[in-house]
């Protein structure tokens, strides 16, 4: 079974400083998907990116970066620069192509890191 | 309205009541989720609808029913539920219910069982 753990459960930054929220996960699949979402106080999850694993490629937006590495089954997130507006909960998600009794979407959330940017 | 709604906000209910969660999504998608977030607990995946069928039902207890009317709409029917139900309750959308297509969330149900 698949599986995604976020061994930070709670970090705390000063303003301005930089920040990376491991995730490692766990597939029998060759074919699947990650993401990284963030969840505000408000509640609403956030969709920020997408990784299909044939894509190693790293990616940059903003202050935001992924590191995606197969090799050791991780997909890390990176905040350049942090502001009071970053802090939120972050989840890492995993989900397979592969089709299981018909249920096409196998997806897993891990427990999340709560990130703290403090002024 | 943009992306996806969830009413109410807020909602406590006793043990014995009728309640429903009511989701909207306004993305055109085919694909709607139910989560369960409770505190120190992962999100968990209660029910998947694609074009208005249940694909997917994780051992949900029956005091949870779903009814999604179609693929805009999707609701969550709640009747003697228990404390321990209490949780925010996500309502998420995806253009469709493979893999490869990231969810959408709303703002969340934050319902409280007393």
């Amino acid at each position: 079974a698949q599986k995604v753990t976020q061994a930070q459960t709670e970090i705390s930054v000063v303003e301005k400083e930089d920040v990376t929220l491991d995730c490692v996960y766990e597939t029998r699949d060759t074919t699947y998907y990650l993401f990284w979402y963030k969840q505000p106080p408000s509640g609403e999850l956030v969709f920020l990116i997408r990784r299909n694993s044939f894509d190693e490629q790293n990616e940059i937006s903003g202050r935001y970066s992924w590191n995606f590495q197969k090799s050791t089954s991780s997909f890390n997130f990176t905040i350049t620069a942090s502001q009071v507006v970053d802090s939120a909960v972050y989840f890492c998600a995993l989900s397979e192509a592969l089709l299981l009794d018909n249920y096409g979407q196998n997806f897993v959330f891990g427990p999340g890191t709560r990130l703290s940017v403090l002024p | 309205e943009t992306g996806v709604t969830q009413t109410p906000r807020h909602l406590v209910m006793g043990m014995t009541n009728k309640k429903s969660l009511k989701c909207e999504q306004h993305l055109g998608h085919n694909a709607m989720y139910w989560y369960k977030q409770s505190a120190k607990k992962p999100l968990e995946l209660m029910f998947v609808y694609s074009l208005e069928e249940r694909v997917e039902n994780n051992s949900v207890p029956s005091r949870f029913s779903p009814e999604c009317p179609n693929s805009s709409h999707l609701f969550l029917h709640l009747h003697t539920l228990q404390p321990e139900d209490s949780a925010l309750y996500l309502c998420a959308s995806s253009q469709e219910w493979q893999g490869s297509y990231e969810q959408y969330f709303g703002p969340g149900t934050r319902l409280t069982v007393t």
